[in-house]
């Protein structure tokens, strides 16, 4: 699977849009692009995924470049409650099943 | 609403004891995994079930066992806990095709002493 790269942390006020970049510019033709988050303690939670177009649903938007070497995942609204490590990984159809993070994007929403 | 569920949040246990965790999931997923997560370590997996009685090794077996007598149910067993198994056990479950989203569990923080 490809190698992603993600900032460490970074800040978020709250009620305004958190846009998350990822890097994967080794990224096959066959590779989907996740994203999960993990609140602290608790079990990592799916976001959303894509493979070439953007896409969109009740957590978060994801956009792709045409190019498919980066991504960004936006949290249109944060929350106090969004604050967590966020993680992008990419996955190939394959037998190999095992998820492997990264260090992820620790992202705290402030008041 | 997809659910995956595990036993115990908290576990405290002894070395040298057996320890069980379960996980239930309600999707009628075929893939069911166990991982251990630690810090620094990142997501380890110690095994997965692609079936009913099925099981594979994942990078990190040693010193687990793993049953599952049916399609929802997935149970991770410490034959003899020892400390260096204190850990976030997470267990996650997934459609058949190596794609499809894992959804995870809250998570079991055993601590053995």
């Amino acid at each position: 699977d490809a190698k992603t790269t993600q900032p460490t942390s970074m800040d978020c006020a709250e009620g305004r849009a958190a846009n998350l970049p990822c890097n994967h510019s080794t990224i096959s033709g066959n590779e989907y692009v996740y994203w999960y988050r993990q609140i602290h303690s608790q079990g990592p939670q799916y976001i959303i995924h894509g493979l070439k177009n953007n896409e969109t649903n009740e957590m978060a938007s994801l956009i792709i470049t045409e190019d498919r070497k980066s991504s960004t995942l936006i949290l249109p609204h944060a929350t106090l409650r969004d604050t967590a490590v966020y993680y992008c990984i990419v996955r190939v159809d394959s037998d190999d099943y095992k998820l492997s993070f990264g260090a992820g994007t620790t992202v705290t929403v402030r008041a | 609403d997809v659910k995956v569920t595990q036993s115990s949040r908290y576990l405290v246990k002894r070395t040298g004891e057996k320890v069980f965790l379960e996980c239930v999931q309600d999707m009628d997923h075929e893939n069911m995994f166990w991982y251990r997560q630690d810090p620094g370590l990142g997501l380890r997996l110690i095994y997965f079930s692609y079936d009913v009685k099925m099981k594979e090794k994942g990078d990190i077996p040693e010193g687990y066992s793993v049953s599952r007598e049916k399609k929802e149910r997935f149970s991770l067993i410490l034959e003899s806990a020892s400390t260096n198994q204190t850990s976030m056990y997470l267990c996650a479950s997934s459609g058949a095709w190596g794609t499809d989203t894992q959804y995870f569990g809250p998570g079991t923080r055993l601590t053995v002493l």
